[in-house]
C-alpha cells in the first residue's frame, strides 16, 4: 500500500538557521499538507496545497513559513529562521481529492530547535 | 473557525470491556469527521469516518456515531484488547476550507 514519506526524521538545528523538511505525498494525489504537533499536544493544521498554490493556512504559518513542490514529486516545508518554539513534530499529508475525503500522514520528522 | 473539543482525556479500562471516547464540534458546516490512532511516535494513522449523512458507521470492533443536531460524534471501541492502547484523535473539516481540525486526543490504557 502506498505510504507518505518524510525525510529526514530528525532534524537538529540551531535557532535562526533555516530547515527544509521534505515530504513526497502518494502517487496522483492532489492535495497535500503540513501539520505539526508540539510533543504531548493535539496536531495543529499549518497549510494546505493544491494546483501549485496555497488553498488555505493557520495563523501559526507565518511569513517565517513557505511550502514549494519544485518537481512534481516532494513538497517541502521551509522555515527561513528557526525559533526554540518551532521544535515539534511535523507531519505532511496528501490526499486523493477524488474517491476519498481521508488524509493520509507521513511518518513525521522531530526538528529539535537549539 | 472550528473548534473540536474531546473527553476524556485519559481512559483505562480492563481488556475485554468498551471503551467510548466523545467530541463536539462548533462549525454546522463541518461534514467529514475522521478517527485517527497514534501510537507513541508515530503517524497519526486513520482507524474510521463519518460523513455528515450518516449516522453511525461500523468496522469490526470500532463504530462511530455522529448527532448533527447536537454537533458531537463518538467512537466506541469494544472487545479491546491491549494493542488498542494509544492516543486516539478525533478531528473535523469542513472541505469548503480543507483543513482537518484535531481534538485534543485521548490516551487510552488497556489494562492486561
Amino acid at each position: 500500500e502506498p505510504e507518505v514519506t518524510q525525510t529526514p526524521s530528525h532534524q537538529v538545528t540551531q535557532m535562526g538557521q533555516e530547515v527544509i523538511l521534505r515530504c513526497v505525498p502518494i502517487s496522483n494525489h492532489l492535495y497535500f499538507y503540513w501539520y505539526r504537533q508540539i510533543l504531548g499536544q493535539k496536531v495543529e493544521f499549518l497549510v494546505s496545497f493544491y494546483n501549485n498554490e496555497i488553498s488555505e493556512k493557520s495563523e501559526i504559518f507565518d511569513d517565517q513559513f513557505s511550502v514549494e513542490r519544485p518537481d512534481g514529486s516532494n513538497f517541502t516545508l521551509k522555515i527561513r529562521s528557526t525559533k526554540l518554539e518551532d521544535s515539534a513534530m511535523y507531519f505532511c499529508a496528501s490526499r486523493s481529492g477524488t474517491s476519498t475525503d481521508t488524509q493520509y500522514f507521513g511518518p513525521g520528522t522531530r526538528l529539535t530547535v537549539l | 473557525g472550528e473548534n473540536v473539543e474531546q473527553h476524556p482525556s485519559t481512559l483505562s479500562v480492563q481488556e475485554g470491556d468498551s471503551a467510548v471516547i466523545k467530541c463536539t464540534y462548533s462549525d454546522s458546516a463541518s461534514n467529514y469527521f475522521p478517527w485517527y490512532k497514534q501510537e507513541l511516535g508515530k503517524r497519526p494513522q486513520l482507524i474510521i469516518d463519518i460523513r455528515s449523512n450518516v449516522g453511525e458507521k461500523k468496522d469490526q470492533r470500532i463504530a462511530v456515531t455522529l448527532n448533527k443536531t447536537a454537533k458531537h460524534f463518538s467512537l466506541h471501541i469494544t472487545e479491546t484488547q491491549p494493542e488498542d492502547s494509544a492516543v486516539y484523535f478525533c478531528a473535523a473539516v469542513n472541505f469548503g476550507n480543507e483543513k482537518l481540525t484535531f481534538g485534543t486526543g485521548t490516551r487510552l490504557t488497556i489494562i492486561p
